[in-house]
């Protein structure tokens, strides 16, 4: 099945350790977001891409970076972990066209742990 | 700007009864609206969405939702809840031509024996 892969499920760092996150889609979608999600909390957009149009969001920190290297994977890098990025990290992906524009599919997410 | 209210924050519910979740949105033309679900340690899946025509949706694992204009609502339904059903749902709002969401907070669903 097409699907929205995110790698790993759990990754624990330490403080100030650089991290990347990983997502991949078999979905051939141009739109690919991440999202941040602190406990009990709605998801939060940090940046999307538009094909390669790299989109931040304004309140998005400078720690978090992106790359999308083809229309399958997208990293979320995070430069330096604090304690307060501790938190759910979903990548989603959408099409901008067709029967399903406009509607977003996620990952399971990765649960980033900071120590 | 856009937004999303979801009022109720938690909602218990016994096994078998029925379910409605409410929300409320706040944008100038007819959005495009949504229902997730997430699980525990999960990511979030759609249970249906609201683009345009019969104001009442239909999605899955039978839940439904119906469009107010008047009201600016989109609740959410479920008439018989099972123990599985038991999650968070989110409320989003769409207005950007490639698909950029706001969720409102969520409502958290525990069900009962």
């Amino acid at each position: 099945d097409a699907m929205v892969i995110q790698n790993p499920r759990y990754q624990v760092t330490q403080f100030g350790k650089p991290v990347t996150l990983s997502c991949s889609q078999t979905l051939n979608h141009n739109v690919m977001y991440w999202y941040q999600q602190k406990s009990s909390q709605a998801p939060k957009l940090l940046f999307h891409y538009y094909d390669k149009d790299f989109n931040n969001e304004a309140d998005t920190p400078d720690n978090f970076q992106s790359r999308r290297p083809n229309t399958s994977f997208c990293f979320l890098d995070i430069r330096s972990p604090g304690l307060g990025d501790a938190a759910m990290y979903l990548c989603a992906t959408s099409r901008d066209q067709g029967g399903d524009k406009n509607i977003q599919y996620f990952g399971a997410g990765t649960r980033l742990s900071v120590l | 700007a856009q937004s999303v209210t979801q009022p109720d924050i938690h909602i218990t519910v016994s096994e078998g009864a029925s379910l409605e979740l409410r929300c409320n949105y706040s944008y100038g033309a007819t959005p495009y609206l949504f229902w997730y679900v997430q699980s525990p340690g999960q990511g979030l899946q759609l249970l249906l969405k609201y683009f345009s025509g019969d104001t009442l949706v239909q999605g899955i694992k039978g839940f439904e939702a119906e469009f107010k204009r008047s009201q600016s609502s989109f609740n959410l339904r479920k008439p018989s809840v099972h123990w599985s059903d038991a999650a968070e749902y989110f409320c989003a709002v769409g207005a950007d031509s490639w698909g950029k969401l706001q969720f409102g907070a969520g409502t958290q669903v525990v069900v009962t024996p």
